[in-house]
């Protein structure tokens, strides 16, 4: 499968908090990509981390990649009731089809 | 500034009526993809194009198709609406499939009753 799987499918916490989301999959990957999508919305591509990368930030967001055990986390520090959306995760892979998987329901409570 | 448009934005169609979402980038770029999404399903590949000429059929693509005679379209013809076709539709087009960034359009909210 070319899907990454997002765990968990749903996590609340309080602003200020931390909140940690996780990708797991099971081909050989290129790359490794984060998407936000708020209610209604379209999806906003977050970051993408290369195969010989192990961390990249951006802003408040901390991506790790585990090649070896086939996962990755995204961290969002010091969240905000904007966070609220949900995240996917996207294996790029030598094949070209972007494939989501269910997704990660963050709901930040203010 | 490139930006990829959907249109309509929301569309009301009878069963069995035929209905095109249009689907417009101008990052000229080559792949191309439409989703549905709805709920407990995330978003579920219908069809792709990695360039002019080319189309392929995602995991959902039983009623539906699409058309690629330039760079810039991609639209998605429902050939005889149903109501299990009622949904939120998106496109999205990248330059090299899932190894580059993807940009979505907003959706186009289809209900066929």
């Amino acid at each position: 499968s070319q899907q990454g799987e997002e765990d968990p499918q749903a996590l609340s916490i309080q602003e200020g908090e931390n909140a940690t989301m996780n990708c797991s999959y099971k081909t050989s990957i290129n790359n490794l990509q984060w998407y936000r999508q708020n209610s209604g919305r379209g999806l906003v591509h977050l970051i993408l981390i290369r195969s010989n990368e192990r961390e990249k930030h951006s802003g408040r967001l901390r991506v790790t990649l585990d090649t070896s055990k086939k996962s990755s986390s995204l961290l969002i520090t010091a969240s905000r009731a904007a966070d609220t959306a949900s995240y996917f995760c996207v294996v790029g892979t030598s094949y070209d089809k972007v494939i989501f998987g269910p997704g990660t329901s963050l709901s930040v409570i203010p | 500034d490139a930006e990829i448009t959907q249109s309509p934005r929301h569309k009301i169609t009878e069963t069995g009526r035929q209905v095109t979402l249009a689907c417009h980038q101008t990052w000229n770029h080559n792949n191309m993809f439409w989703y549905r999404q709805d709920l407990g399903h995330g978003l579920r590949l219908i069809h792709y194009s990695y360039g002019v000429q080319d189309t392929n059929k995602g995991e959902v693509s039983d009623g539906y198709s699409v058309s690629r005679s330039n760079t810039e379209d991609l639209p998605l013809t429902l050939e005889s609406a149903a109501s299990s076709q009622t949904s939120v539709y998106f496109c999205a087009s990248s330059a090299r499939g899932a190894r580059t960034e993807a940009f979505f359009g907003q959706g186009t909210r289809l209900t066929v009753v």
